[in-house]
């Protein structure tokens, strides 16, 4: 059974300066792995996925992803954090069942503070 | 860009009533999903749904919960005798393939709120 672990609960960084948030996971299989951003009060929006393509992922808003098999991570990264990007940022790990129902698995979550 | 949306926003129910989630999963979509997110802990999957059929449910969808595709646009989800602890907020997510590459797309979920 794969697990997410998100190993910060809370990043703070000052505008400009880069933003680290860290994720590891455990699959059984070779899984999807996806990063996911929840603005308050509202829903959860895709920021990148990994699906064994590339294993450095860009998404939306300057964010990238690099999967590293051998430490079993998948790191989000910007290299200069807005304001705008203050939120909370979900990594999710998903792998493949036997039957239909290929549900995503959460990480706790990490809420990044952006101070001006 | 296509969104899932999702009613109401805001629930308030007295424990023991009955209440009803709704969702309009994007159109050209097949597989839904239900979410709970109890207030400070993580995002818990429910349920999946496909071809008019529940595909997967977790532990936590027990016999209280139901959904239902009741037309060709909505997704339901309907929670009987509701419990203080089923306050929580309830998201749906559409994905227009079931493959475990498919990102799925949530809507902005309904706070429920069981008095």
């Amino acid at each position: 059974a794969q697990s997410v672990t998100q190993l910060d609960s809370h990043v703070s960084v000052s505008e400009g300066t880069p933003v680290l948030l860290r994720c590891n996971y455990s699959s059984s299989y070779s899984p999807s792995l996806f990063w996911y951003v929840q603005h308050p009060n509202k829903g959860l929006q895709l920021l990148l996925k990994y699906t064994s393509a590339a294993t450095l992922v860009k998404g939306i808003n300057g964010f990238e992803a690099e999967f590293k098999k051998s430490e079993t991570s998948f790191h989000l990264t910007k290299p200069s954090a807005h304001m705008s990007d203050a939120a909370e940022y979900f990594c999710v790990v998903r792998e493949p069942f036997l039957g239909y129902g290929q549900n995503f698995v959460f990480g706790p979550g990490t809420r990044l503070s952006v101070l001006p | 860009e296509p969104e899932v949306t999702q009613t109401p926003s805001h629930q308030v129910t007295q424990m023991g009533q009955e209440v009803i989630l709704r969702c309009v999963p994007i159109s050209n979509h097949l597989y839904f999903y239900w979410y709970r997110q109890i207030l400070g802990q993580k995002v818990e999957f429910l349920v999946s749904f496909y071809n008019n059929e529940i595909s997967e449910k977790s532990e936590i969808f027990d016999d209280q919960f139901s959904v239902e595709r009741p037309d060709g646009s909505n997704f339901t989800l309907k929670i009987r005798s509701t419990k203080l602890e089923d306050s929580a907020m309830y998201f749906c997510a559409s994905s227009d393939e079931g493959g475990s590459n498919q990102p799925q797309h949530f809507g902005d979920g309904t706070r429920l709120s069981i008095l």
